[in-house]
């Protein structure tokens, strides 16, 4: 089966820039959760969406960071305005009964 | 709410020798365990999960680790290092939450450094 998909691979922005992050879910996984892993750290769970609603966004920063999943498929990740600190790999994953697959990730880095 | 705690940060280690990799866990549920591996600029790799079936699980390329609820802990083992190892492992618990769904909760790491 194809795995979870994730674009762009790569992204350079200035601060106060905006940008979007594309994740494509395997097919018929339920649940999908976007990641930020900052340089030395373990992977921290941004949102959960179940279909195409949310379950956790607890660690969101709302004031800059959106995600919305349309139909229950794709989904994307926003930030606007970017920070420095927002530097990091941002990985997509989706999951179906305790089978967790993980996308090879966005890397931003913001100067 | 659930938590993991890997207790090293860095594991240094000559090839050919065991692997120890110590991680300890919190969950108000029982919780699905699991190992990943990433290697430098690559993604994550699951080597192995515990999903309460046999407490001794045993991943790829010679990994195993045993769940041990009594210490609340999911160590990671290899009888042999090899030089392909060298990366960095992440211990990670899968648990109920309160909004009724499941999440990853990780580690924050361990790198593994094998010396010739």
């Amino acid at each position: 089966e194809a795995g979870v998909a994730q674009s762009p691979r790569y992204k350079i922005i200035e601060k106060r820039q905006s940008v979007a992050f594309w994740c494509n879910p395997i097919s018929g996984h339920a649940t999908l959760y976007w990641y930020q892993q900052i340089l030395g750290q373990g992977p921290k769970l941004l949102i959960q969406f179940q279909n195409n609603g949310v379950v956790d966004d607890s660690q969101l920063p709302k004031d800059r960071f959106s995600a919305e999943r349309l139909k229950g498929v794709d989904s994307t990740l926003k930030i606007q305005p970017a920070k420095l600190e927002d530097s990091a790999v941002y990985l997509c994953a989706s999951s179906w009964d305790r089978g967790y697959t993980f996308g090879s990730g966005t890397r931003l880095t913001v100067v | 709410a659930q938590s993991v705690t890997q207790l090293d940060s860095h594991v240094s280690v000559s090839e050919g020798t065991p692997v120890l990799l110590r991680c300890n866990y919190s969950s108000s549920y029982s919780p699905s365990l699991f190992w990943y591996v990433q290697h430098p600029n690559k993604g994550l790799q699951l080597l192995l999960k515990y999903t309460s079936a046999a407490t001794l699980v045993k991943g790829i390329n010679g990994f195993e680790a045993e769940f041990k609820k009594s210490e609340t802990s999911f160590h990671l083992t290899k009888p042999s290092a090899h030089m392909s190892d060298a990366a960095e492992y992440f211990c990670v618990v899968s648990a109920l939450m309160n909004s009724g769904y499941s999440t990853l909760t990780f580690g924050k790491g361990t790198m593994l450094l094998v010396s010739p």
